[in-house]
């Protein structure tokens, strides 16, 4: 079964500064990889997703994501971060078999960022 | 514009107090998920469905009822709510059941049962 792990559930990170949001998964097949953004009472809003062949993904608002098979990781970056990127930030792995698109999802992490 | 709508977006009930919470998506899909969101733990899926008249359990499917009679609706039922179903729930919809299609989420329903 496909689990998935954000080990930190808080970052707070000063304004223009650079971010890092780390992920790692746990899978016995292929998986395609999300990265969802909550901003306060709202929904989630895909941010970036990779599904195959170039290992860097860019996403909306800056943020870019790097899958590394190896260390079965999908960490999110961002060089400069805004106020505006205040939020619940979530990783979701789901697996390339046909059938229930399920998404399992990691625990979160609140990116606080700070002026 | 393409949306998946819920309601209520807030609902404060007691216990044993049957409830529906509602999601419509305009989008055509044929898949569509229920999750519960509590601090912690991330999102868990309770119920999905594949298409009209399919649907099976997710991971906390326990206290809860779903049907799927149209496309664009997906009823979560509570029959008998209980204090431990407090929690936010979305609705999400995607193109198929296949893995690579990101789902498209609503704005949540928080659901508080006294």
């Amino acid at each position: 079964a496909q689990s998935v792990t954000q080990l930190d559930s808080q970052v707070p990170v000063f304004e223009e500064a650079p971010v890092e949001l780390r992920c790692n998964y746990s899978s016995s097949v292929s998986v395609y990889l999300f990265w969802y953004v909550q901003y306060p009472n709202q929904g989630l809003q895909l941010l970036l997703k990779y599904l195959s062949g170039s290992t860097l993904v860019k996403g909306i608002n800056g943020f870019e994501a790097e899958f590394n098979k190896s260390q079965t990781s999908f960490h999110l970056r961002k060089p400069s971060v805004h106020i505006s990127d205040t939020a619940e930030y979530f990783c979701a792995v789901s697996e390339s078999n046909f059938g229930n698109e399920k998404l399992t999802f990691g625990t979160g992490t609140r990116l606080t960022i700070i002026p | 514009e393409a949306q998946v709508t819920q309601n209520p977006r807030y609902l404060i009930t007691v216990t044993g107090k049957k409830l529906t919470v509602t999601c419509s998506q305009n989008m055509n899909h044929e898949y569509m998920s229920w999750y519960r969101q509590d601090p912690g733990l991330g999102l868990r899926q309770i119920y999905y469905s594949m298409n009209v008249e399919v649907t099976d359990k997710g991971d906390v499917p326990e206290g809860y009822k779903v049907s799927r009679k149209e496309k664009r609706n997906f009823p979560l039922i509570l029959e008998s709510p209980s204090p431990n179903q407090t929690s936010l729930y979305f609705c999400a919809s995607s193109l198929s059941g296949q893995g690579y299609q990101p789902q498209h989420f609503g704005d949540g329903t928080r659901l508080s049962i006294l």
